[in-house]
């Protein structure tokens, strides 16, 4: 009940597509959920967040939308550039404490020029 | 601002020495974190500390794995003996207060011959 799912595991696009990466959840308990954007060699960073009182938020370029009833968000990548080929992990907690935070496994995207 | 910094980036030792892992975490923050991240596992949080004090090392593999933070600016993860089983990359990250964003470091990446 604690694991969070996302797929898929790998997704290629070609610049200017629209990635989305998925993630689903089974504890009703959590009530914060960020994504985590990883570059090779570095360590992940916050990209978004979001709590379940909302059904979607845009930052920029990348929107996660989110189905409370269903237990599923999403990440969404507008006019997807190279320079967003990363590592992206969604993660989920009933609060935002760090030491509750529970990952996903991660997608690695890659856009193409 | 300096970020999370760690030390060494990277580290080949062969199975049975003493590994021992560096972070210095934000200036003014509280909270510290020690994650493993492996291909199988994805990133698995194994001990958080607060204001220098460990507060869940529930994620600590076994009694090889040990950690300390001697004060607010410094922390050590250490392995010994170090087995093949332990190569991976280990992130320390900081937050105030444990809420809110996770700031990582760059990682440490082990292999153990």
């Amino acid at each position: 009940q604690q694991q969070v799912k996302q797929s898929p595991q790998s997704l290629i696009v070609q610049k200017g597509g629209i990635p989305i990466i998925n993630c689903a959840y089974e504890n009703t308990a959590f009530d914060y959920f960020p994504w985590y954007q990883q570059f090779p060699g570095k360590g992940p960073a916050l990209l978004i967040a979001i709590r379940p009182d909302v059904s979607e938020k845009k930052e920029g370029r990348f929107t996660i939308s989110f189905n409370k009833s269903a237990k599923q968000f999403s990440l969404h990548i507008m006019d997807s550039q190279p320079g967003d080929s990363a590592t992206y992990f969604c993660a989920a907690s009933p609060d935002n404490y760090g030491q509750n935070f529970v990952f996903g496994p991660g997608t690695r995207l890659s856009v193409l020029p | 601002d300096a970020g999370v910094i760690q030390s060494p980036r990277h580290e080949v030792t062969e199975m049975g020495q003493e590994v021992t892992l560096r972070c210095k975490p934000i200036s003014g923050h509280n909270s510290l974190f020690w994650y493993r991240q492996t291909m199988m596992r994805g990133l698995e949080l194994l001990i958080y500390f607060n204001n220098n004090v460990p507060i869940d090392d529930s994620g600590m593999p076994e009694d090889r794995f040990s950690a300390k933070m001697p004060n607010a600016s410094f922390s050590t993860l250490k392995i010994q003996p170090s087995e093949p089983r332990d190569s991976a990359v280990y992130f320390c990250a900081s937050n105030d207060e444990g809420a809110g964003e996770l700031f990582f470091g760059e990682g440490s990446r082990l292999t153990v011959l």
